[in-house]
């Protein structure tokens, strides 16, 4: 079975300080991607990776980086954490080829931001 | 601009009873359609994909349904069980300008089993 692991389940972080959440996948998969959940208004796409040392903006990554060093693992860093990113974070990966690829989620990481 | 609507939006549901959940979707050019099953706290999980030529697809209790002319999807739950609670997430995979292959989500239903 593919997994795709998240470092922590739980985080609470004071505005200013640097977060970071890691996330791990052990299939050998190319892309590896980080989504915010909110209520209301579904999972939307921070950023992507579709190979070592590269990544691409997805719909809102304003506030946000990313570092993937290895393939198996995709950092998110939110450098200066506020409170309006206080969310889920999802983290997914899948192969790179075809157009029904499946994404394989983390467990998710909620993060509140006080 | 691609948009998948779900509906409806939350559900209540005795267990026993079906239920069906709607996806419409405005992708084009479509490439397939998923349906994921994300239960509370958890990541979502593929249940089914549905391509262009398929109109109706099965996995065990789930029933999946694709009407690409109009562009609508359809999860049939049959006999549901309090397990079956959870968010349903409509996913379309349409190709983008740049010759690669975009996901465009829905917001999900929100389905509750009660006993």
């Amino acid at each position: 079975d593919v997994k795709v692991t998240q470092s922590s389940r739980y985080l609470v972080k004071r505005t200013g300080e640097k977060v970071f959440l890691e996330c791990v996948q052990d299939m050998d998969h190319e892309n590896m991607f980080w989504y915010r959940q909110d209520p209301g208004l579904g999972l939307r796409l921070i950023y992507f990776s579709y190979d070592v040392k590269m990544k691409e903006k997805g719909d809102i990554p304003e506030g946000y980086s990313v570092s993937r060093e290895k393939k198996e693992r995709f950092s998110l860093i939110l450098e200066s954490a506020s409170t309006n990113q206080t969310s889920m974070y999802l983290c997914a990966s899948s192969l790179r080829q075809g157009p029904s690829r499946e994404l394989f989620f983390g467990e998710g990481s909620r993060l509140t931001v006080l | 601009k691609n948009q998948v609507e779900q509906s409806p939006q939350s559900l209540i549901i005795l267990e026993g009873k079906n239920c069906t959940l709607q996806c419409n979707y405005t992708v084009s050019p479509f490439s397939n359609l998923r349906w994921y099953k994300q239960d509370t706290g958890r990541g979502p999980v593929s249940l089914t994909i549905m391509t262009f030529s398929e109109n109706t697809k099965s996995n065990g209790r789930y029933t999946a349904t694709l009407d690409a002319d109009t562009k609508q999807s359809s999860l049939h739950i049959t006999a549901s069980q309090l397990s079956d609670s959870a968010s349903y997430i409509c996913v379309v995979s349409g190709l983008s300008g740049a010759g690669s292959y975009q996901l465009t989500f829905g917001k999900g239903t929100k389905l509750s089993v009660i006993p």
